[in-house]
């Protein structure tokens, strides 16, 4: 079974410039998550989609954080403009349905300078 | 406030000894445990996982137990191999308009040969 797929590995931007990272979720995931993992913590939630449809967005920075998921399937999340705290490992996960069980991707690591 | 902590931060064990790590959880309502392992630059990969309906589980070396009174659970590593380093992540659902995962900070596991 394929896992969560994600690109891309790197990016290195400066700060107030824009930068978009891609997922596409285990086949037949109806949860996808989007979160932020600073280096030495855990990662923080920032979205969670149920089909194309947002869940929980409490903690996305909505001022300069977005994200979508079209059809329901893969999904993008946008930065912009970034600011130098935005540097850490950008996480998509998915599972079937809800919590249980979420699959990580490899991760996106931003390096904003 | 939704809060998962997580105890120690680093441990380092000799081949062949067994390794504990705690967890705390603020809300009474959380129902899921999973335990996360994430290798350098890897990916965090799901371990093993507890319901609140049971106490224990477990797979070959690793056991999880669950302690709901107290609101902690634990994850145990029995003969560690230098293959088990890595930083363990415990998480718990939490409830606040929709059902989400709270990391815990991590601990990074060293297995010394």
């Amino acid at each position: 079974e394929a896992g969560v797929a994600q690109s891309p590995r790197y990016k290195i931007i400066e700060k107030r410039q824009s930068v978009a990272f891609w997922c596409n979720p285990i086949s037949g995931h109806a949860t996808l998550y989007w979160y932020q993992q600073i280096l030495g913590q855990g990662p923080k939630l920032l979205i969670q989609f149920q089909n194309n449809g947002v869940v929980d967005d409490s903690q996305l920075p909505k001022d300069r954080f977005s994200a979508e998921r079209l059809k329901g399937v893969d999904s993008t999340l946008k930065i912009q403009p970034a600011k130098l705290e935005d540097s850490a490992v950008y996480l998509c996960a998915s599972s079937l349905e809800g919590i249980i069980r979420a699959f990580f991707g490899q991760g996106t690591r931003l390096t904003v300078v | 406030g939704e809060n998962v902590e997580q105890h120690p931060s680093t441990l380092s064990v000799q081949e062949g000894d067994s390794a504990v790590i705690k967890c705390t959880y603020s809300d009474s309502a959380s129902n899921y445990f999973p335990w996360y392992k994430q290798e350098l630059g890897k990916r965090p990969q799901l371990i093993i996982d507890i319901r609140s309906n049971v106490g224990e589980k477990k797979d070959q070396r690793i056991a999880v137990t669950l302690n709901k009174t107290a609101k902690h659970f634990s994850l145990h590593i029995t003969e560690t191999q230098p293959e088990d380093s890595a930083v363990y992540f415990c998480a718990a659902s939490m409830q606040g308009g929709s059902e989400k995962l709270v990391f815990g900070k991590g601990m990074k596991l060293t297995v010394n040969p």
